[in-house]
């Protein structure tokens, strides 16, 4: 079974710095998906990024980059340039690859991120 | 990304009644779809797996008697809360599964949030 952990319950950082949100997770397969999701005070789920485990590169989206060492099982997320509104919880999550009802999400227990004006 | 819609966001019923929560993917075809719950503050608990035709898959310690799962087409799954109780007051998300060879991910709804008078 496969297993995530956010081992920090809380961060803070002041609006325009970088924050680092780490992230480590457990399994025996070689290849999977891993997954850092936002939900801001609305409680909408909002996909922030993703890294396929056989991409040597590790993932960018705009202020959001990971991270991601494949020995080391490790995953985490940096956010630049901080603003407002990424004030939200965020989640790590991995998915095995796609075997239909089988790709289920583990998630870690996330973190909650302040971002202070 | 892809849209998923929750019906209704808010629901406020009697203790003993029972409770449907509707989940339609709006984009896509999903034969898989999920269910969570969540509690303030933490993370979201993996409560069923619904496949289109089929039974559903409900993860340990979750009554399947309580929690009636219904994937009657391709597009709509329903949670039933049944003769629900103040202990059942929660936030219910709930995913529908695109999957294509090499791509996997959950699309999320906005959740519902039941209290149990």
């Amino acid at each position: 079974a496969q297993t995530v952990t956010q081992s920090q319950p809380e961060m803070s950082v002041q609006e325009a710095e970088t924050v680092t949100l780490s992230c480590t997770y457990d399994t025996s397969e070689s290849n999977y998906y891993l997954f850092w999701y936002k939900q801001p005070p609305s409680r909408q789920m909002i996909l922030v990024i993703r890294q396929e485990a056989y991409k040597q590169q590790n993932a960018t989206e705009n202020r959001f980059s990971v991270n991601f060492q494949k020995a080391a099982k490790s995953f985490s997320l940096k956010i630049s340039d901080s603003q407002l509104g990424d004030t939200a919880m965020y989640f790590c999550a991995f998915m095995k690859p796609y075997t239909g009802a089988n790709s289920k999400l583990t998630f870690g227990k996330g973190i909650t991120l302040s971002v202070r004006p | 990304g892809a849209v998923v819609s929750q019906h209704p966001s808010r629901v406020i019923c009697k203790s003993g009644t029972s409770v449907k929560i509707e989940c339609r993917s709006l984009d896509f075809q999903a034969t898989t779809m999920f269910w969570y719950r969540q509690f303030p503050k933490q993370s979201l608990m993996l409560m069923a797996t619904s496949n289109e035709g089929s039974k559903a898959t409900y993860e340990q310690g979750v009554e399947k008697d309580k929690f009636l799962i219904n994937h009657a087409s391709l597009t709509l799954s329903t949670l039933t809360v049944t003769s629900a109780h103040p202990e059942d007051s929660s936030f219910y998300i709930c995913s529908a599964l695109f999957g294509l060879a090499g791509w996997n991910e959950q699309f999320f709804g906005p959740g519902t949030r039941l209290t149990v008078l």
